[in-house]
């Protein structure tokens, strides 16, 4: 099975700040890897796939880069209703596992 | 506009059985494929069971042998069917579709999700 691990875990930050949020996979993915960004008591939702590609409707500010085992979540200048917890997933290879999040927090 | 809405979820003992389902509109999800990823209180998200538009199915270690994901191809529904439930199932059970374009696979829509309660 293929093992994902985000870092950080959390991190705390201001309006306007850039943020990245690295994900890596135990073997190669190529780029079937996606970023999810989830709020208290909703459901995820779809913000960037195939490493690159930002869902319809998601903001420029979110960007995805990377490749095979590592992979990197960009948002540029932080806006107030981006604090929440980000995934990552990887879509390769069943079980289509997880990483364990990434808490965005108010500085 | 795509809508999937779960049901199903409830309070339920130990060793019992629970039958979820995922009601689509705007998509088919016979053409679909489509998966469960439930997270349990308080902690992250985690992928349940997929079955792929050709029908091949995989399950998490974790409910390999006891679920079942399958499709109600006349309610256009997803189902999820959980036996010999345990305590540590709980959780809020989501559906989702799984996008699937060259080279890549998204979850792009989810449900709101339905909560299962296990405890005696």
């Amino acid at each position: 099975d293929i093992q994902m691990t985000q870092s950080p875990s959390s991190l705390s930050a201001s309006v306007g700040d850039r943020v990245a949020i690295t994900c890596r996979a135990s073997q190669s993915i190529i780029k079937y890897l996606n970023w999810y960004q989830q709020k208290p008591g909703k459901a995820p939702t779809l913000l960037i796939y195939g490493a690159s590609n930002l869902q319809r409707g998601v903001p420029s500010r979110f960007s995805g880069s990377g490749s095979a085992t590592e992979f990197t979540l960009t948002i540029n200048s932080l806006q107030p209703e981006d604090f929440a917890t980000y995934y990552c997933q990887q879509t390769y290879s069943p079980p289509l596992t997880f990483g364990p999040g990434t808490k965005v927090d108010r500085k | 506009e795509v809508q999937l809405v779960e049901s199903g979820g409830e309070l339920i003992q130990p060793g019992e059985s629970l039958r979820l389902s995922c009601a689509a509109s705007g998509i088919t999800v016979t053409s679909s494929s489509m998966t469960w990823v439930r997270q349990a209180p308080g902690a992250g998200l985690e992928w349940v069971s997929v079955i792929y538009a050709d029908g091949r199915t995989f399950y998490g270690d974790s409910v390999k042998g006891r679920f079942t994901i399958s499709k109600d191809n006349s309610r256009n529904a997803l189902v999820l069917q959980m036996d010999r439930l345990r305590v540590d199932d709980t959780a809020m059970y989501y559906c989702a579709r799984l996008l699937t374009a060259p080279g890549t696979m998204g979850l792009d829509y989810w449900g709101q999700g339905t909560p299962v309660t296990v405890s005696s």
